[in-house]
């Protein structure tokens, strides 16, 4: 069984700093891109980033670039989202997703989330 | 960045009726569209990817159809666990990845 479990969200204050982490099993990870997606409180979906399956190519929305940091380790099964420079806006549930294989950029597995809240 | 809009915003429908949801892309997207169904609490799921296909598990209820810029996710015979809010997902130029803003979906 494909499983994906985010660990790391938590309250921080503005400025602030936040590693989250998605552990994942029942599945070859090292084959897949993966992706995080966030959804402010009461608000729609927003993807953040992803990365390939090698870790050789890394995309951000506009609006995290130079703040978050995505990687993966292939050996311990695992992607992470380095959070700096947080803000308000940054509130938000944040989802570990993972890509289908092949040639669609869509996501078939997802984590049950994790609850960042950016607040002084 | 490609702009996804769905309609309408809420959906009422009565169980056992269809339920019909649209997203419009603001550029062509050939056909890399995907819907995702989003129950309360709960991470969302994948219910079709290029614009008409069933991901697994997902009956055969759900049909999505559509290409280019204009796209209907239609599910028949409501059934009460279908109410959630429905997402459209464009994938066709990226980054970034967009989706459409929800289309709650009540079942009375």
């Amino acid at each position: 069984e494909v499983q994906l479990v985010e660990s790391g969200g938590g309250l921080v204050q503005p400025g602030g700093s936040l590693r989250l982490s998605c552990a994942t099993s029942g599945f070859t990870f090292r084959s897949y891109w993966m992706n995080w997606v966030r959804q402010a409180p009461g608000k729609g979906l927003e993807w953040v980033a992803n990365i390939k399956q090698d870790g050789s190519e890394k995309w951000y929305v506009d609006s995290v670039k130079g703040r978050f940091t995505i990687f993966r380790d292939n050996v311990k099964n695992s992607v992470s989202l380095q959070m700096n420079s947080l803000r308000p806006e940054d509130t938000a549930v944040y989802y570990c997703a993972r890509d289908q294989l092949g040639d669609d950029d869509t996501f078939d597995h997802w984590g049950q989330g994790t609850l960042v809240t950016v607040s002084s | 960045e490609i702009v996804m809009t769905q309609s309408p915003a809420t959906l009422s429908v009565s169980p056992g009726e269809r339920a019909t949801l649209s997203c419009r892309a603001s550029q062509s997207l050939g056909s890399n569209l995907a819907w995702y169904q989003q129950r309360p609490g709960q991470a969302p799921r994948l219910l079709i990817f290029r614009a008409s296909t069933r991901a697994t598990g997902i009956p055969a209820r759900f049909s999505g159809s559509g290409s280019g810029t204009e796209f209907t996710l239609t599910i028949s015979s409501l059934q009460s666990e279908d109410s959630a809010v429905y997402y459209c997902q464009q994938y066709y130029n990226w980054p970034p990845i967009t989706f459409g803003q929800g289309t709650r979906l009540d079942i009375k």
